[in-house]
């Protein structure tokens, strides 16, 4: 099955920077990479998803790429703030016939120091 | 506007006695799954419902049970719950499987065992 690597474990970053955070994937049968974005004692949120089809998609702040070939996926995020403080999860998975459940990464705890 | 219901938001329970954790939908998603989040941890999937059809994880504990008798609603059963299963436990919801098909989760319960 599906196995999700994400680095790094804790991340922290002065305002205004950027922020990168990486994944890889096992299955190379996996085309979609959502991420989420997880407050301290909130429901993970999706910001943004990827196709395989597509090797980079931007909404504003956050960008995310995939290299299929090496089966890596990764988020960015520019001008970081306080307020995108959170544990940041990435995930794959297939399609439904394909077993294409959603796997997780372990996530990426992201602290922007004001 | 919230869309996945969880009740209840903290939910307390004692070492073997038997607890229920509900979960409702207004998106008429076909997909209905129930993760379990430990601190600092990846969300981890116990199992889901494709409609009616019910699909267990290979290494979810025989303590844990699920039914959802119709579309808009899904519990999770704890039999005889252990210290070890102290944990928030998120539903979520999704119109099918794949990539088309983001999760939509819930504010999940915590779940504490004395």
């Amino acid at each position: 099955g599906e196995n999700v690597e994400q680095h790094p474990s804790t991340l922290s970053v002065q305002e205004g920077d950027s922020a990168v955070i990486k994944c890889t994937y096992s299955d190379s049968a996996s085309n979609y990479f959502p991420w989420y974005k997880q407050e301290l004692g909130k429901r993970p949120q999706l910001i943004i998803d990827i196709r395989s089809n597509v090797g980079e998609k931007k909404d504003q702040r956050i960008a995310v790429t995939l290299n299929k070939t090496a089966k890596h996926f990764s988020l960015h995020i520019t001008e970081t703030q306080p307020e995108d403080s959170a544990v940041y999860f990435c995930a794959a998975s297939g399609e439904w016939n394909q077993g294409g459940k959603l796997i997780f990464g372990q996530g990426t705890e992201l602290s922007v120091k004001p | 506007d919230a869309m996945v219901i969880q009740n209840p938001r903290y939910q307390v329970t004692q070492f073997g006695k038997p607890v229920t954790l509900s979960c409702s939908q207004t998106l008429n998603h076909n997909v209905m799954y129930w993760y379990q989040q430990k601190s600092s941890q990846a969300p981890k999937l116990l199992f889901h419902y494709y409609d009616k059809d019910f699909n267990n994880e290979a290494d979810t504990p025989d303590n844990f049970q699920s039914r959802r008798p119709n579309t808009s609603f899904c519990f999770l059963d704890i039999r005889s719950p252990g210290l070890g299963d102290a944990a928030m436990y998120l539903c979520a919801t999704s119109r099918d499987i794949g990539a088309n098909s983001p999760l939509h989760f819930g504010n999940g319960t915590r779940l504490t065992v004395t």
